[in-house]
């Protein structure tokens, strides 16, 4: 059964750091990843969707990156702004619907 | 505007009435899901639907009814609802290629005193 996890499940930086968050899956069989952002007590909102056949996706400050084979993706977020504060969830596709991971909590300080 | 629209926003009920949460979607999308938000267990599938007239269980379904008679449309049905039933839920949408985007709604908080 496929398990998502994502590691750390909290980080704090300060306003305009680099940062990266990290999400590993145990089967590799997968169709595609998708990174979602959740505000506080709102929806998920879909950030970039990376299929198997490819290794990144990029949109504005963000880039996220994929290794099937080893079972990890990340999320890259460049220059950040207390905006960007949010949970920031991964998922992974494959044979089952999706199966998320719990979701690394990002709090950027001005 | 595409959408995915969840009735009611916040819902307050008691244990044993029946009760129901409405999900909507304007993007003529097959696929439909209802998701269960609770802190450190995450996200979790209650039911899906491939389309009209057929659907799924997910994770955890039990204590849960949805149904499909609608594209569109794809109500949750608590028929009576118990105390950890207590949760944020979500129902999603997407087209059923395999590298389509989920759409999701904006939750319904739901309370079962």
């Amino acid at each position: 059964k496929q398990e998502v996890t994502q590691i750390p499940a909290a980080l704090s930086v300060p306003e305009g750091e680099n940062l990266v968050l990290n999400c590993s899956f145990t089967d590799s069989a997968i169709y595609n990843l998708q990174w979602f952002r959740q505000d506080p007590g709102k929806g998920l909102t879909s950030l970039l969707l990376i299929q198997s056949s490819q290794r990144e996706q990029t949109s504005g400050r963000l880039n996220a990156s994929l290794d099937k084979s080893s079972g990890r993706s990340t999320l890259y977020i460049a220059a950040s702004q207390p905006g960007d504060s949010a949970t920031y969830l991964c998922a992974v596709k494959g044979n089952t619907p999706l199966v998320f991971g719990k979701g690394t909590r990002l709090s950027v300080i001005a | 505007e595409a959408q995915v629209t969840q009735n009611p926003r916040y819902l307050i009920t008691v244990t044993g009435k029946k009760l129901t949460v409405t999900c909507s979607q304007n993007m003529n999308h097959e696929y439909m899901s209802w998701y269960r938000q609770d802190p450190g267990l995450g996200l979790r599938q209650i039911y899906y639907s491939m389309n009209v007239e057929v659907t799924d269980k997910g994770d955890v379904p039990e204590g849960y009814k949805v149904s499909r008679k609608e594209k569109r449309n794809f109500p949750l049905i608590l028929e009576s609802p118990s105390p950890n039933q207590t949760s944020l839920y979500f129902c999603a949408s997407s087209s059923t290629g395999i590298n389509e985007k989920l759409f999701f709604g904006s939750g319904t908080q739901l309370s079962v005193l």
